[in-house]
């Protein structure tokens, strides 16, 4: 079965600095994509990148930035962190043919 | 572009009630379909989706759904609602072809009362 794997469940930062969140799936999916998720907003997707050294901007990428250097690894980065971006944030992979996004169990980030 | 609107952020119904969870979308070429569901301190799983071919599709843990292109509708339900399927669900698209990217909607709690 298909995992991805968010490396923080919870992580509490400070507002300023810079955040990185890292995902990791073991398929060799093509695409990967990071959405955060609100309460009474659903998800909105961020980026996502269909390739390596690819990326395309989503719904929402002001304050942004996203890495992917190797396949099966995709980074997001809050450049400076603020309190808005305190949300629940969720990796997805998936492959062209498969029409489906597996999902990671989140991390729940907290800017203070 | 395409969008999911998701008829009641709140659904409560008693144990062993059906369940209806109503979902419409719009989407500018045939669309494909996905219910999603998330239990606490989880991500989502994937319950069931439609692509093409019958219109109505089966998922997971008894749960299905039915295309209706007329009504732009992809409503989910279960004859039966057991306690475990205290949840939330979310309903997305994906346009047909190459577009990669899910639209979803807001969601949908579910709560199921003994």
């Amino acid at each position: 079965d298909v995992k991805v794997t968010q490396s923080s469940r919870y992580l509490v930062k400070r507002t300023g600095e810079k955040v990185f969140l890292e995902c990791v799936q073991d398929m060799d999916h093509e695409n990967m994509f990071w959405y955060r998720q609100d309460p009474g907003l659903g998800l909105r997707l961020i980026y996502f990148s269909y390739d390596v050294k690819m990326k395309e901007k989503g719904d929402i990428p002001e304050g942004y930035s996203v890495s992917r250097e190797k396949k099966e690894r995709f980074s997001l980065i809050l450049e400076s962190a603020s309190t808005n971006q305190t949300s629940m944030y969720l990796c997805a992979s998936s492959s062209p043919g498969d029409l489906r996004e597996h999902f990671g169990d989140g991390t729940r980030l907290s800017i203070l | 572009a395409q969008s999911v609107t998701q008829l009641g952020s709140h659904v409560s119904v008693s144990e062993g009630a059906l369940v209806l969870l109503r979902c419409n979308y719009s989407s500018s070429v045939p669309p494909y379909l996905f219910w999603y569901v998330q239990y606490p301190n989880q991500g989502l799983q994937l319950l069931l989706k439609y692509t093409t071919g019958a219109t109505l599709v089966k998922g997971i843990n008894g749960f299905e759904a039915e295309f209706k292109k007329s009504e732009t509708s992809f409503h989910l339900t279960k004859p039966s609602a057991h306690m475990s399927d205290a949840a939330e669900y979310f309903c997305a698209v994906r346009a047909g072809g190459s577009n990669y990217k899910l639209t979803f909607g807001k969601g949908t709690l579910l709560t199921v009362n003994p």
